[in-house]
């Protein structure tokens, strides 16, 4: 059984650029949320995809988007970043919306 | 919204003692989950509490949800250099049908010194 990958590990990016960040879903998983982890603090919930729709959204502005494909891997795409966007990007996987989530190895952002 | 606060920030304990982490809800908690992050990392699930009283150990970590359902505590016995890390409580936070998310708290950061 393959775990949750995500990719890049590492991510360098200036502002104003906007980036992509993908994650794969571990195996018969079909609902993926995302999370952004600041220096020294808790994950905060980004939104979370289930069936390729999204299932429920956090305070993030509408820069951040996302996609679910057919096979539950997804995106999380970033526009016009900001020096505040640099953070760990976490996904992780679930069999289901309110079942337990397993989490990626993250996404390292800097923005300069 | 829900708040989680989790005590001591950070703790510096000796190899072969024992520790306890404390998370503390401004809600009551349905869903109470304990993970564990190395630095920089993805987080790993250790255990899930839902029912009031409900106490889960895996090796030498132990878990539990009190009665009132809005603190858990997180005791590990006999602390080893591997329990290092940051230790997270997440909240399971339902807002639609569907729906839910995941809340955490700010984390508890563990040396273990030998």
């Amino acid at each position: 059984e393959t775990g949750v990958t995500q990719s890049p590990t590492h991510l360098i990016k200036t502002r104003g650029q906007q980036v992509t960040l993908r994650c794969s879903s571990q195996s018969g998983h079909n609902t993926v949320s995302w999370y952004q982890q600041a220096l020294g603090q808790g994950p905060q919930f980004i939104f979370q995809y289930y069936r390729e729709e999204e299932n429920g959204r956090g305070n993030f502005p509408p820069r951040f988007s996302g996609l679910q494909f057919p096979n539950y891997s997804s995106e999380l795409n970033v526009n016009a970043l900001e020096l505040d966007d640099s953070a760990l990007y976490l996904c992780a996987s679930s069999g289901a919306p309110r079942d337990e989530q397993f989490f990626g190895p993250g996404t390292r952002l800097t923005v300069l | 919204s829900q708040e989680l606060e989790q005590s001591p920030q950070s703790l510096i304990v000796q190899e072969g003692k024992n520790l306890t982490i404390n998370c503390t809800s401004s809600k009551t908690l349905y869903g109470l989950y304990w993970y564990k992050q190395k630095y920089g990392e993805g987080l790993i699930f250790l255990m899930m509490l839902q029912k009031g009283g409900e106490e889960k150990s895996h090796e030498k970590i132990t878990a539990k949800l009190d009665e009132k359902k809005q603190q858990s505590s997180l005791h590990i016995t006999a602390s080893q250099p591997s329990h290092a890390g940051i230790y997270l409580c997440g909240a399971d936070v339902i807002w639609t049908g569907t729906a839910s998310k995941l809340t955490f708290g700010t984390g508890t950061r563990l040396q273990v010194t030998l």
